[in-house]
């Protein structure tokens, strides 16, 4: 069983540039979340996506959005990238879209530098 | 919306100690509070969760409390070991919110040899 995967590991963008981040599933997960942490803080909900459908948002701009595929591997895209953009990126995979019916599992994260 | 405030920051103990995080929540709905433990370099993992039907909740070493009336939750580590030092964070949601978790600031947990 292949656990969640994220690529790139580490990338660095200038201001205002567009970032694109992916992630893979765990094996029979069908639900993907994203979130963002910036340093020395708490995970901060993005979005999640489950059946290639977004299905709850937390408090970011439009600029962030995202994609789901059949395959329930998701991107994670930022546009016109600011400094505050700086952070961890970390997707989530799960077996189920809510009712808090199980635990979340983690990638290692996406380290985003915006200079 | 739901807002989790986490203590203490850090906190060191000697091996062999017992440690104990506190947690207090705002929104009254929220009914599901899981325990993540993050190592350096990696994602969080779960290491123990508790429901709102539930006060308390024992694996091994680590315990969870729950206090619905005073929104407010502790994991708690007993016989502390150096593999237990990591960042351990807290967080909360409910059932009509998906997966969408609110963290706490995180304790950063050092344990002495």
């Amino acid at each position: 069983e292949t656990g969640v995967t994220q690529s790139p590991t580490h990338l660095i963008k200038t201001r205002g540039q567009q970032v694109t981040l992916r992630c893979s599933s765990q094996s029979g997960h069908n639900t993907v979340s994203w979130y963002q942490q910036a340093l020395g803080q708490g995970p901060q909900f993005i979005f999640q996506y489950y059946r290639e459908e977004e299905n709850g948002r937390g408090n970011f701009p439009p600029r962030f959005s995202g994609l789901q595929f059949p395959n329930y591997s998701s991107e994670l895209n930022v546009n016109a990238l600011e400094l505050d953009d700086s952070a961890l990126y970390l997707c989530a995979s799960s077996l189920a879209p809510g009712g808090n019916t199980g635990e979340l599992f983690f990638g290692e994260g996406s380290r985003l530098t915006v200079l | 919306g739901e807002n989790v405030e986490q203590h203490p920051s850090t906190l060191s103990v000697q091996e062999g100690d017992s440690a104990v995080i506190k947690c207090t929540y705002s929104d009254s709905a929220s009914n599901y509070f899981p325990w993540y433990k993050q190592e350096l370099g990696k994602g969080p993992q779960l290491i123990i969760d508790i429901r709102s039907n539930v006060g308390e909740k024992k694996d091994q070493r680590i315990a969870v409390t729950l206090n619905k009336t005073a929104k407010h939750f502790s994991l708690h580590i007993t016989e502390t070991q150096p593999e237990d030092s990591a960042v351990y964070f807290c967080a909360a949601s409910k059932n009509n919110a998906g997966n969408m978790l609110t963290f706490g600031g995180g304790t950063r947990l050092m344990v002495k040899p």
